[in-house]
Formats: structure tokens, C-alpha cells, sequence
């Protein structure tokens, strides 16, 4: 089946400080790939989509030079927090579809962003 | 892409069914109707998937109403595991996955 991998699962930084985190299609080739961000007790937001040799597309409201945004092979992409501040403490989570079939997500185990 | 309406929680004893109810009332011809679960503090897992026709798999059971215009998820033998909250999502191949707010599922023992 279809996985997906992503790094790291915790961090924590300083205020200020930028935090990269990794997606990884790890059994298949992935040309769109997409970011959510999840606050606590709530659901699932999406912040973006990544597409593969090209620039994202971020949903309305999502700060594209804070959350960047690069999908540079066909089974990575990655989320850099830059300028990280408390308020951006959140569990981020990507996900990736295969293009044939049903276009069923996969989704990652996610990464716990705690900002001090 | 349409808009779901499910109910914010449901309990369901360990051992029986727990039927997952979703509205999808402004469903379009070529949306699909898809169902994922999160439980806490993971990433979402794939239950199921389906058009118009019900869907067993290993997990769980669709059925979809005639018109479309609502579904039901079947957990057939619900375990302590399967606490989550439940999501239903309707949208067409290619398009964005958008989350409501879903159905948090309780299983006591």
C-alpha cells in the first residue's frame, strides 16, 4: 500500500528560528502533494498544495513567504516555517495521492511544531 | 466542491455496528464520496471510498442512498481501537480535500 514518511515527527524551536519539515511518498510518485495544519480539538486546514516542479498554490489567508514551500522531486516535498513565532505552534500534516484511480489520500503521521 | 453534515459525536458499545451517518445533499454527478479517520494526535487513515454503488472492504462498509444525497459508514464489529473522529468527504478526482468537522466516535467497553 501507499505510505507515506514524515520528519521529524516532534520539534521544538526558539522564536525566530525556522523549522523544515519533511514528505516523503515513500512506494509511489507523487506530482501533487498537500499541507494541513491542525490546531487542538479542531479539524484538519489546508494550507496548501505542492506541486511538483512548480509553485504551490496556498489557500486564502496562508502566508506563502512564512510557510515555504518546495516540492523539488517526485517524492519529496517539504514545508519550511520561517520566522517561527508561538502562534505557529501546531501539528502540520501532509499528504500525497497518486494520479491513477480513485485519487485516494495518504496521508502522514505528522509533525508536533511547539515554538517557545 | 459539496458540502458534508454529520453529527458531532456518537457512542457505540464494543462488539456492535457503529453506523456513521453523512449529508451530502449538493452532491454532483462526478463527486466521489470518501471516508477517513483520525485518531488522536495521528494522521488521517483511509477507511473507504465510493460513486454510487455500496463498498465493503476490510475496514468498513459504504452504502450510499439512491440519490446520492447521503451515506452511511459501517463499522460491522466496533473495538476500543476504532474510537476516532470519523470524516466524510465529498469531492471529484483531482480536486482539493477540504475536512468538516466530523463525527468524534466513542466505543465503550
Amino acid at each position: 500500500g501507499a505510505v507515506v514518511s514524515q520528519h521529524p515527527s516532534w520539534v521544538i524551536c526558539k522564536s525566530g528560528t525556522s523549522v523544515k519539515i519533511e514528505c516523503r511518498s515513500l512506494d509511489f510518485q507523487a506530482t501533487t502533494m498537500f499541507w494541513y495544519r491542525q490546531f487542538p480539538k479542531q479539524s484538519l486546514m489546508l494550507m496548501a498544495t505542492s506541486n511538483e516542479g512548480s509553485k504551490a498554490t496556498y489557500e486564502q489567508g496562508v502566508e506563502k513567504d512564512k510557510f515555504l514551500i518546495n516540492h523539488a522531486s517526485l517524492t519529496l516535498s517539504t514545508l519550511t516555517v520561517t520566522s517561527a513565532h508561538p502562534e505557529d505552534s501546531s501539528f502540520y500534516i501532509c499528504s500525497a495521492t497518486r494520479e491513477s484511480g480513485a485519487n485516494v489520500l495518504t496521508f502522514g503521521a505528522g509533525s508536533r511544531l511547539t515554538v517557545l | 466542491d459539496a458540502k458534508t453534515t454529520q453529527p458531532p459525536s456518537m457512542d457505540c458499545a464494543e462488539g456492535r455496528a457503529a453506523n456513521l451517518p453523512c449529508n451530502h445533499s449538493t452532491i454532483s454527478g462526478n463527486e466521489y464520496v470518501y471516508w477517513y479517520r483520525q485518531i488522536h494526535s495521528q494522521g488521517p487513515q483511509y477507511i473507504i471510498h465510493g460513486l454510487k454503488n455500496n463498498e465493503t472492504n476490510e475496514m468498513a462498509s459504504l452504502i450510499i442512498t439512491e440519490d446520492r444525497k447521503s451515506s452511511t459508514l459501517i463499522l460491522p464489529h466496533a473495538t476500543l481501537r476504532d474510537t476516532a473522529v470519523y470524516y466524510c468527504i465529498v469531492r471529484g478526482r483531482g480536486f482539493k480535500t477540504i475536512f468538516g468537522a466530523g463525527t468524534r466516535l466513542f466505543v465503550k467497553a
